[in-house]
């Protein structure tokens, strides 16, 4: 299948490492924010998301930090495996009926094995 | 799987030709999504409807694309007289509504336009 984001940043890891993937969001009034995975080829899959009264959250190997002083967001990723290969993106949103996402440009995480 | 499917996978016309995309959300699910990627970036924000309603278009959405929901379940993205800027992933996303996990969009696998 086709490359997802060609020119984007990337994250190198070996397999078993912890990662971090870091985003800047742009819109302070933005309230919930989100984490997708998107492998090639593919369209882009929930990971976790936080809302913006919360600075962390945690999922099964994953962890969303949200500093809102500094607006900026991080995904961990514990124990990385090869399967963790893909591009990450953050989105955000605000307005509670329209909710429509703003995405960050985007990392590419490759694990190594 | 997400749940939601996009029909079809890849699409390759020429320039002036009209395609239509079809777009299939989990069935529980009121409001839908239409999102566009180009490589290396993000997807952008296309249009958003309520059920049947649309809510909101982007400035991205210009006079040659529609799109519709006619019943409220799937729904159908046109771009007439394509150009070769069409060129695009074009994605779908639905959620189920308002309020905590309800809010979560989750995405089909996207269709895949070129315009020669």
């Amino acid at each position: 299948g086709e490359s997802v984001g060609l020119h984007l940043p990337t994250l190198s890891v070996q397999e078993g490492d912890n990662s971090i993937i870091n985003c800047a969001y742009s819109n302070s009034a933005s309230d919930y924010f989100i984490w997708y995975k998107q492998e090639s080829g593919k369209g882009p899959q929930f990971i976790i998301d936080i809302r913006s009264n919360m600075d962390k959250r945690q999922g099964q190997r994953v962890t969303v930090l949200l500093n809102k002083t500094v607006k900026h967001l991080s995904l961990q990723i514990a124990a990385t495996q090869p399967g963790d290969s893909a591009v990450y993106f953050c989105a955000e949103t605000r307005d509670t009926g329209r909710r429509a996402l703003t995405f960050g440009s985007g990392t590419r995480l490759q694990v190594q094995p | 799987d997400t749940g939601v499917s996009q029909d079809p996978r890849h699409k390759i016309t020429k320039r002036g030709q009209n395609v239509t995309f079809r777009c299939d959300p989990i069935s529980e699910h009121n409001r839908l999504y239409w999102y566009r990627q180009t490589l290396g970036q993000g997807p952008e924000f296309l249009t958003y409807f309520q059920n049947e309603a649309q809510l909101e278009k982007s400035r991205l959405l210009s006079d040659r694309f529609s799109a519709e929901r006619p019943k409220g379940s799937f729904s159908t993205l046109e771009i007439q007289r394509t150009e070769q800027g069409d060129s695009a992933m074009y994605l779908c996303a639905s959620r189920a509504g308002t309020g905590g996990s309800l809010e979560t969009q989750y995405f089909g696998p996207g269709t895949r336009l070129l315009v020669l």
